[in-house]
């Protein structure tokens, strides 16, 4: 298996703009996990999905940001409008039953 | 909520020499502590967790240990190499049969293991 799949790498986009997170999972995984990464807060949790039904978006930041995953195979995260303070790295991890979590290689969002 | 403290933040070695990073957390009722490794441009791999039940665990070089009454952990790497170079993260999580299996991480040990 390629192993989690994250598009686009690397996301440059202005203030204001829309921007899309994919994430392809581990084929036969249940658990599907967003994440954040910023050097003042490390990796924080934004929402996790179970046979991809979101089970807990308490730490998605704000109505600005979305998540969904329309089959098993994909997600996507959405923020709009996008701003500065949303620059991190966003990772996304899959999982088989939840506990051993495989990361994909993050997408390094920049909003200027 | 859980709250995982993870210490040092930054930690050079000498190749060969040990290496240990420690974690602490607030939630009693965490029951399972993964421990990742990320490479620059990479995701994070896990390397080794371990279950409440246990109290050390090793895998080759790499070994976590688990205080529950002191509520912390620790990573150890013996005989380091410079491979072993990358960000280190713990978390914490409280596992409840096929219940929430949230990850509360550490801020993140950047190990640099000097040739």
């Amino acid at each position: 298996d390629a192993g989690v799949i994250q598009s686009p790498r690397h996301e440059v986009t202005e203030m204001g703009q829309e921007v899309t997170l994919r994430c392809k999972p581990i084929s036969g995984h249940d658990y599907l996990f967003w994440y954040r990464q910023t050097m003042m807060r490390g990796l924080e949790l934004l929402i996790y999905f179970n046979n991809n039904v979101p089970i807990d978006d308490s730490g998605m930041p704000e109505d600005r940001f979305s998540a969904k995953m329309p089959n098993a195979s994909f997600s996507t995260l959405k923020i709009q409008p996008s701003e500065p303070r949303d620059s991190a790295v966003y990772f996304c991890a899959s999982s088989p039953g939840g506990r051993g979590q495989y990361f994909g290689p993050g997408t390094r969002l920049t909003v200027l | 909520g859980e709250n995982v403290e993870q210490h040092p933040s930054t930690l050079s070695v000498q190749e060969g020499d040990s290496a240990v990073i420690k974690c602490t957390y607030s939630d009693s009722a965490s029951n399972y502590f993964p421990w990742y490794k990320q490479e620059l441009g990479k995701g994070s791999q896990l390397i080794i967790d371990i279950r409440s039940n246990v109290g050390e665990k090793k895998d080759q070089r790499i070994a976590v240990t688990l205080n529950k009454t002191a509520k912390h952990f620790s990573l150890h790497i013996t005989e380091t190499q410079p491979e072993d170079s990358a960000v280190y993260f713990c978390a914490a999580s409280r596992v409840e049969g096929a219940g929430s299996y949230q990850l509360t991480f550490g801020k993140g040990t950047k190990l640099s293991v000097i040739p």
